[in-house]
């Protein structure tokens, strides 16, 4: 059982260039969603969704867009990337309307804009 | 809007020194209360979920608690495998969002 898999690991980008965080879950979860995670600013919510077709945004969703056409990927993207998105990037996932509401997360994707 | 706060930022215990981390919230209509761990590198890892005060839940040398504004995890007779920064959540009645605090940076010298 693979959980919640991100790719990639590390990527480094320049200022205006585009790119995708993926992220797969094998759990059948419906709930996933975005984090980002900077030095003294703990987990910052970007955009979730609660199941395929259903998006909605976090707290801090400029800059970011995501799409979620099937019940196991939820992929984040970055139209044209600044540097104040330089950040380590988790993605989450949970089931909904079950007890015990814990997310199952991602290794992370650290990136780094130049 | 949802706030949860973490103290202190970062702990240094000697190996055996129990000590307590705090997790204030203030979230709309409370559904759980979690605790994480995370390790350098990698992604949280659940530890614990509260739901109503006075709860309780231990795991090994962990004991997490819930009041009506505060949660505690304790550390009991620490080990240099238990360094790691904790993290508190709190899920609102609004939705399946989490709201997390900075964290606390625990590390245990042997």
């Amino acid at each position: 059982n693979a959980g919640v898999t991100q790719t990639p690991k590390f990527q480094v980008l320049k200022t205006g260039q585009s790119m995708t965080l993926q992220c797969a879950q094998d759990m059948n979860h419906e709930y996933m969603s975005w984090y980002r995670q900077d030095p003294g600013m703990g987990l910052r919510l970007i955009h979730y969704s609660v199941g395929a077709g259903i998006t909605d945004q976090g707290e801090v969703p400029n800059g970011y867009n995501v799409s979620r056409s099937t019940t196991e990927d939820f992929p984040l993207r970055l139209l044209s990337a600044a540097p104040s998105q330089t950040s380590v990037y988790f993605c989450a996932s949970s089931q909904i309307g079950t007890g015990d509401y814990g997310y199952t997360f991602g290794s992370g994707t650290r990136l780094t804009v130049v | 809007e949802d706030q949860v706060t973490q103290s202190p930022e970062a702990l240094r215990l000697q190996e055996g020194e129990s000590s307590s981390l705090n997790c204030s919230y203030t979230v709309s209509g409370l559904r759980g209360l979690f605790w994480y761990r995370q390790d350098p590198g990698k992604g949280p890892e659940f530890l614990f979920t509260l739901y109503s005060a006075g709860e309780e839940k231990e795991k090994e040398r962990l004991k997490a608690t819930l009041t009506k504004k505060e949660s505690f995890l304790h550390i009991t007779a620490p080990k240099p495998e238990d360094s790691a920064t904790y993290l508190c959540a709190g899920l609102s009645a609004a939705g399946n969002k989490l709201t997390f605090g900075g964290g606390t940076r625990v590390l245990v010298k042997p």
